[in-house]
């Protein structure tokens, strides 16, 4: 499976978007990048999910770039509670995590 | 949305005893399940891969006897881990992923267990 590389902290002002970004320069044609977060002691969360096109829903907006090698989850307007260690992911079968990033939203 | 949902949500026990722990996919029925490990200001780590009706595999490092799979049912997955010791306290998680969809659908995971061991 393709490894991932995140930053390990970013901070974001309550109201603004939060843009996370994910290097997967190794990522083959078959493996899909995942989003997930976890809130302190709790089980990771599913965010999104996307093969080659940008895809949206209700949490977030998730861009990759046309080569495949990297992708930005956004959270259009973050709020408090999205304070969390925010995972990019990319696999074909069972899901690895490497160290995620730590988002804090502040007030 | 498809949940999962692990039992029980803390235990604390004494060190030598053999803890069990349940992970059920409520609404959806799940051929693999995955167990996971995390310990404090880490990542979760992949110990092992349920199979129903067959045997589990193992990470790298993972010790099969001291952590015993099993996945009698498509909804249910048990890890059980044997004559715990202080090392084995963790956050223990599992996770689930519907068998209807592909294999590129999302897994879902439930809120974990925290196991301490005096």
């Amino acid at each position: 499976d393709a490894k991932t590389t995140q930053p390990p902290s970013m901070d974001c002002a309550e109201g603004r978007a939060a843009n996370l970004p994910c290097n997967h320069s190794t990522i083959s044609g078959n493996e899909y990048v995942y989003w997930y977060r976890q809130i302190h002691s709790q089980g990771p969360q599913y965010i999104i999910h996307g093969l080659k096109n940008n895809e949206t829903n209700e949490m977030a907006s998730l861009i990759i770039t046309e080569d495949r090698k990297s992708s930005t989850l956004i959270l259009p307007h973050a709020t408090l509670r999205d304070t969390a260690v925010y995972y990019c992911i990319v696999r074909v079968n069972d899901m690895r995590f490497g160290a995620g990033t730590r988002l804090t939203v502040k007030p | 949305g498809a949940v999962v949902s692990q039992h029980p949500s803390w235990v604390i026990c004494k060190s030598g005893t053999s803890v069990k722990i349940e992970c059920r996919s409520l609404d959806f029925q799940a051929t693999t399940m995955f167990w996971y490990r995390q310990f404090p200001k880490q990542s979760l780590m992949l110990m092992a891969t349920s199979n129903e009706g067959s045997k589990a595999t193992y990470e790298q490092g993972v010790e099969k006897d001291k952590f015993l799979i099993n996945h009698a049912s498509l909804t249910l997955s048990t890890l059980t881990v044997t004559s715990a010791h202080p090392e084995d306290s963790s956050f223990y998680i599992c996770s689930a992923r519907d068998r209807r969809l592909g294999r590129n659908q999302p897994q879902h995971f439930g809120d974990g267990t925290r196991l301490s061991i005096l």
